[in-house]
Protein backbone atom coordinates (compact mmCIF):
# COMPACT_ATOMS: atom_id res chain seq x y z
CA UNK A 1 0.00 0.00 0.00
CA UNK A 2 1.41 3.48 -1.20
CA UNK A 3 1.97 5.49 1.72
CA UNK A 4 3.21 9.70 1.39
CA UNK A 5 4.23 11.27 4.97
CA UNK A 6 5.73 14.78 4.83
CA UNK A 7 8.16 16.33 6.85
CA UNK A 8 9.65 20.03 7.93
CA UNK A 9 9.25 22.28 10.80
CA UNK A 10 5.91 23.59 11.27
CA UNK A 11 6.55 27.33 12.08
CA UNK A 12 8.57 29.43 9.78
CA UNK A 13 9.35 33.20 9.77
CA UNK A 14 8.47 35.96 7.69
CA UNK A 15 10.42 36.26 4.93
CA UNK A 16 12.13 33.10 5.19
CA UNK A 17 11.79 29.69 3.53
CA UNK A 18 9.89 26.97 4.06
CA UNK A 19 11.05 23.34 3.12
CA UNK A 20 8.95 20.01 3.24
CA UNK A 21 9.90 16.74 2.61
CA UNK A 22 7.48 14.06 1.37
CA UNK A 23 8.97 10.15 1.67
CA UNK A 24 7.14 7.62 -0.32
CA UNK A 25 6.90 4.32 0.93
CA UNK A 26 5.61 1.35 -0.39
CA UNK A 27 6.50 2.00 -4.09
CA UNK A 28 9.15 3.35 -6.03
CA UNK A 29 9.18 7.01 -6.84
CA UNK A 30 11.38 5.97 -9.74
CA UNK A 31 8.77 5.34 -11.82
CA UNK A 32 7.07 6.51 -15.47
CA UNK A 33 3.52 5.98 -14.84
CA UNK A 34 3.46 8.72 -12.31
CA UNK A 35 4.25 12.30 -11.59
CA UNK A 36 4.66 13.86 -8.27
CA UNK A 37 2.95 16.75 -6.55
CA UNK A 38 2.44 19.47 -3.43
CA UNK A 39 -0.99 21.38 -2.77
CA UNK A 40 -1.83 22.93 0.00
CA UNK A 41 -5.12 23.90 1.93
CA UNK A 42 -4.70 27.13 3.87
CA UNK A 43 -6.99 26.48 7.59
CA UNK A 44 -10.78 26.60 6.48
CA UNK A 45 -10.09 27.46 2.75
CA UNK A 46 -9.94 25.14 -0.26
CA UNK A 47 -7.11 23.31 -1.56
CA UNK A 48 -4.48 24.89 -4.15
CA UNK A 49 -1.70 22.94 -6.44
CA UNK A 50 1.36 24.48 -5.96
CA UNK A 51 3.10 22.35 -8.36
CA UNK A 52 4.86 18.92 -9.55
CA UNK A 53 7.73 16.65 -10.77
CA UNK A 54 8.87 13.80 -12.28
CA UNK A 55 11.52 11.44 -11.44
CA UNK A 56 13.84 12.44 -13.89
CA UNK A 57 13.70 16.09 -12.39
CA UNK A 58 11.46 17.58 -14.71
CA UNK A 59 8.74 20.36 -12.99
CA UNK A 60 6.28 22.84 -13.71
CA UNK A 61 4.44 25.06 -10.85
CA UNK A 62 1.09 27.25 -10.56
CA UNK A 63 2.01 30.36 -12.19
CA UNK A 64 0.77 32.50 -9.44
CA UNK A 65 3.42 30.61 -7.46
CA UNK A 66 6.25 29.50 -10.20
CA UNK A 67 8.20 32.64 -8.78
CA UNK A 68 9.05 31.75 -5.32
CA UNK A 69 8.54 27.80 -5.27
CA UNK A 70 11.14 25.21 -6.19
CA UNK A 71 10.58 21.22 -6.44
CA UNK A 72 13.30 18.83 -6.14
CA UNK A 73 13.22 14.65 -6.22
CA UNK A 74 16.31 12.33 -4.94
CA UNK A 75 15.46 8.92 -6.22
CA UNK A 76 17.91 7.50 -4.15
CA UNK A 77 16.14 8.23 -1.06
CA UNK A 78 12.33 8.19 -2.21
CA UNK A 79 12.22 11.69 -1.70
CA UNK A 80 10.85 14.91 -3.43
CA UNK A 81 11.12 17.84 -1.87
CA UNK A 82 9.52 21.55 -1.43
CA UNK A 83 10.64 25.18 -0.99
CA UNK A 84 8.77 28.29 -0.88
CA UNK A 85 10.80 30.93 -0.38
CA UNK A 86 9.83 35.07 0.92
CA UNK A 87 6.91 33.12 3.04
CA UNK A 88 4.07 35.31 4.05
CA UNK A 89 1.18 34.79 6.69
CA UNK A 90 -0.75 33.90 3.55
CA UNK A 91 1.48 30.58 3.24
CA UNK A 92 0.30 29.66 6.17
CA UNK A 93 -1.60 26.03 5.32
CA UNK A 94 -1.62 22.44 5.38
CA UNK A 95 0.66 21.27 2.76
CA UNK A 96 0.04 17.88 1.37
CA UNK A 97 2.43 15.71 -0.92
CA UNK A 98 0.57 12.95 -3.22
CA UNK A 99 0.86 10.63 -6.51
CA UNK A 100 -0.55 12.51 -9.15
CA UNK A 101 -1.80 10.83 -12.14
CA UNK A 102 -1.55 12.57 -16.03
CA UNK A 103 -4.39 11.65 -17.97
CA UNK A 104 -5.38 12.36 -21.98
CA UNK A 105 -7.20 15.09 -20.30
CA UNK A 106 -5.57 16.11 -17.73
CA UNK A 107 -4.03 15.69 -14.35
CA UNK A 108 -4.80 14.32 -10.52
CA UNK A 109 -4.07 12.84 -7.48
CA UNK A 110 -4.66 9.60 -6.59
CA UNK A 111 -2.72 9.23 -3.38
CA UNK A 112 -2.13 11.79 -0.26
CA UNK A 113 -0.04 12.22 2.40
CA UNK A 114 -1.81 12.93 6.09
CA UNK A 115 -1.02 17.01 5.13
CA UNK A 116 1.80 18.80 7.31
CA UNK A 117 0.34 22.08 8.75
CA UNK A 118 3.01 25.20 8.47
CA UNK A 119 2.81 28.75 10.26
CA UNK A 120 4.46 31.72 9.19
CA UNK A 121 4.64 33.62 12.13
CA UNK A 122 7.37 35.30 14.00
CA UNK B 1 -12.57 33.55 -5.75
CA UNK B 2 -12.30 29.88 -7.26
CA UNK B 3 -11.87 29.65 -10.59
CA UNK B 4 -14.62 26.39 -10.24
CA UNK B 5 -17.85 27.61 -8.72
CA UNK B 6 -19.70 25.12 -6.23
CA UNK B 7 -22.57 25.74 -3.73
CA UNK B 8 -20.93 26.29 -0.47
CA UNK B 9 -23.31 23.66 1.16
CA UNK B 10 -25.98 20.61 0.38
CA UNK B 11 -27.79 18.57 2.75
CA UNK B 12 -29.86 15.37 2.03
CA UNK B 13 -31.55 13.11 5.15
CA UNK B 14 -29.70 9.29 4.88
CA UNK B 15 -31.54 7.56 2.00
CA UNK B 16 -32.06 10.53 -0.06
CA UNK B 17 -29.78 11.87 -3.38
CA UNK B 18 -27.94 14.83 -3.32
CA UNK B 19 -25.99 16.58 -6.20
CA UNK B 20 -23.07 19.32 -5.87
CA UNK B 21 -22.35 21.12 -8.63
CA UNK B 22 -19.40 22.39 -10.57
CA UNK B 23 -19.07 25.40 -12.94
CA UNK B 24 -16.97 26.34 -14.70
CA UNK B 25 -15.72 28.26 -18.31
CA UNK B 26 -14.55 27.66 -21.98
CA UNK B 27 -10.86 27.62 -20.73
CA UNK B 28 -11.17 24.47 -18.33
CA UNK B 29 -14.53 22.34 -17.94
CA UNK B 30 -15.98 23.64 -21.14
CA UNK B 31 -12.53 23.33 -23.13
CA UNK B 32 -12.43 19.56 -22.81
CA UNK B 33 -10.52 18.68 -20.09
CA UNK B 34 -11.53 16.27 -17.37
CA UNK B 35 -12.80 16.59 -13.94
CA UNK B 36 -12.39 15.68 -10.92
CA UNK B 37 -13.67 14.87 -7.26
CA UNK B 38 -12.54 14.20 -3.65
CA UNK B 39 -13.97 14.09 -0.40
CA UNK B 40 -12.61 15.27 2.44
CA UNK B 41 -13.84 14.19 5.88
CA UNK B 42 -13.03 16.56 8.77
CA UNK B 43 -9.58 16.77 9.72
CA UNK B 44 -8.11 14.37 7.13
CA UNK B 45 -6.62 14.30 4.07
CA UNK B 46 -8.59 14.86 0.94
CA UNK B 47 -9.58 11.22 -1.37
CA UNK B 48 -9.93 10.54 -5.03
CA UNK B 49 -13.75 9.79 -5.54
CA UNK B 50 -14.25 9.94 -8.90
CA UNK B 51 -11.51 10.84 -11.75
CA UNK B 52 -11.62 11.91 -15.53
CA UNK B 53 -15.73 12.67 -15.19
CA UNK B 54 -17.01 9.75 -14.87
CA UNK B 55 -14.75 7.01 -13.06
CA UNK B 56 -14.68 5.23 -9.51
CA UNK B 57 -11.33 4.21 -7.96
CA UNK B 58 -11.55 0.61 -6.89
CA UNK B 59 -12.91 0.52 -3.40
CA UNK B 60 -15.50 3.90 -3.79
CA UNK B 61 -19.29 2.75 -3.28
CA UNK B 62 -21.37 3.23 -6.80
CA UNK B 63 -23.41 5.60 -4.56
CA UNK B 64 -21.30 8.04 -6.20
CA UNK B 65 -21.65 8.96 -10.07
CA UNK B 66 -20.51 11.71 -11.90
CA UNK B 67 -20.74 13.71 -14.84
CA UNK B 68 -19.87 16.27 -17.27
CA UNK B 69 -21.07 18.07 -19.50
CA UNK B 70 -20.75 21.80 -21.57
CA UNK B 71 -18.84 23.77 -19.12
CA UNK B 72 -20.42 22.19 -15.77
CA UNK B 73 -20.12 18.94 -14.10
CA UNK B 74 -21.85 17.26 -11.44
CA UNK B 75 -21.05 14.81 -8.10
CA UNK B 76 -24.39 12.92 -7.40
CA UNK B 77 -24.37 11.01 -4.28
CA UNK B 78 -27.94 8.26 -3.94
CA UNK B 79 -28.32 6.31 -0.67
CA UNK B 80 -26.87 9.13 1.82
CA UNK B 81 -25.42 7.69 4.43
CA UNK B 82 -24.16 9.79 7.52
CA UNK B 83 -20.61 8.60 6.67
CA UNK B 84 -20.72 10.91 3.47
CA UNK B 85 -20.95 14.11 5.20
CA UNK B 86 -17.49 15.76 4.36
CA UNK B 87 -16.35 18.21 2.23
CA UNK B 88 -16.71 17.66 -1.52
CA UNK B 89 -14.16 19.71 -4.18
CA UNK B 90 -14.12 19.35 -7.95
CA UNK B 91 -10.88 19.74 -10.07
CA UNK B 92 -10.19 20.40 -13.55
CA UNK B 93 -6.93 21.92 -15.59
CA UNK B 94 -7.44 25.70 -17.02
CA UNK B 95 -5.65 26.49 -19.79
CA UNK B 96 -5.44 30.17 -19.46
CA UNK B 97 -2.71 31.98 -17.76
CA UNK B 98 -0.04 29.46 -18.54
CA UNK B 99 -2.21 26.86 -17.41
CA UNK B 100 -2.75 25.65 -14.25
CA UNK B 101 -5.12 22.61 -11.85
CA UNK B 102 -8.14 24.70 -10.84
CA UNK B 103 -9.98 23.78 -7.93
CA UNK B 104 -13.60 24.79 -7.06
CA UNK B 105 -14.62 26.10 -3.87
CA UNK B 106 -15.65 22.89 -1.71
CA UNK B 107 -18.96 22.06 -1.01
CA UNK B 108 -19.80 21.12 2.65
CA UNK B 109 -22.11 17.93 2.85
CA UNK B 110 -24.26 17.71 5.60
CA UNK B 111 -26.65 14.36 6.14
CA UNK B 112 -29.94 15.60 8.86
Amino acid sequence: QLQLQESGPGLVKPSETLSLTCTVYGGSIRTTDYYWAWLRQPPGKGLEWIGSIYYSGSTYSNPSLESRVTISVDTSKNQFFLKLTSVTAADTAVYYCARQIVGTNGEWVDYWGQGALVNVSS
Amino acid sequence: QSVLTQPPSVSGAPGQRVTISCTGSTSNIGARYDVHWYQQLPGRAPKLLIYSNTNRPSGVPDRFSGSKSGTSASLVITGLQAEDEADYYCQSYDSSLSGSWVFGGGTKLTVL
